[in-house]
């Protein structure tokens, strides 16, 4: 089945502890984007890379960082600089640039800071 | 920045007809779309509609588009149950990189 898969589903983090949200495409996607949703709120754009090896801050960039390794995975790490990181995140992907071509999501992962 | 609005709540009768309304401000949005997510859930993409169209309809979805007024609005017509969840408007300029979203609407569908 092609999709994007993101794990885990849910996830507690300590206050000052680095964790890493993975996210994981096999539709053969250019394109990847970070989202993060806070209730009664929009999405916001935290990362999104256009190409392997490229990345750029969307609104929210600072406390997280991002790495495009591989064309199918784009792992998104919520430093303990972030300073308010509860929240769902939602990874999502495009065939390339998103004015012509529509975003698909993942089922997000629910981070708690404890 | 680019601000994309939409009321945080809808109540409808199973069987009536839903409106989503969504209102946008900037004029060179190039595609409008709604997704849909359940609790828990990721976004699932509805429909999208090109900003040269006024309408689209795609089962018992209907999106009309009115550009000069920057409104876009979902209609669900017969509402089941299974239609509650949060519907998000999201709009994308020509040359960005990135959606922007509404806050969404939470639709309950009482039956």
């Amino acid at each position: 089945d092609g999709g994007i898969t993101q794990s885990p589903k849910y996830l507690f983090r300590k206050e000052g502890q680095n964790v890493t949200l993975s996210c994981e495409q096999n539709l053969n996607h250019d394109a990847m984007y970070w989202y993060r949703q806070d209730p009664g709120q929009g999405l916001r754009l935290i990362y999104y890379s256009q190409i392997v090896n490229d990345f750029q801050k969307g609104d929210i960039a600072e406390g997280y960082s991002v790495s495009r390794e591989k064309k199918e995975s784009f792992p998104l790490t919520v430093t303990s600089a972030q300073k308010n990181p509860t929240a769902f995140y939602l990874c999502a992907s495009s065939i390339s640039t998103p004015s012509t071509d529509t975003q698909y999501f993942g089922p997000g992962t629910r981070l708690t800071v404890l | 920045g680019e601000d994309v609005e939409q009321s945080l709540f809808l109540s409808v009768r199973e069987g009536d007809s839903s409106v989503i309304n969504c209102t946008y401000t900037d004029s060179s949005s190039t595609y409008l779309y709604w997704y849909k997510q359940e609790p828990g859930a990721g976004l699932q993409l509805l429909t999208y509609i090109f900003s040269n169209m006024d309408m689209k309809q795609d089962q018992r979805l209907t999106v009309l588009l009115n550009k000069k007024d920057k409104h876009l609005s979902l209609r669900i017509a017969d509402t089941q149950t299974g239609d509650s969840a949060i519907y998000f408007c999201a709009e994308i300029q020509t040359g960005a990189n990135n959606l922007f979203f509404g806050t969404g609407t939470r639709l309950t569908v009482i039956p």
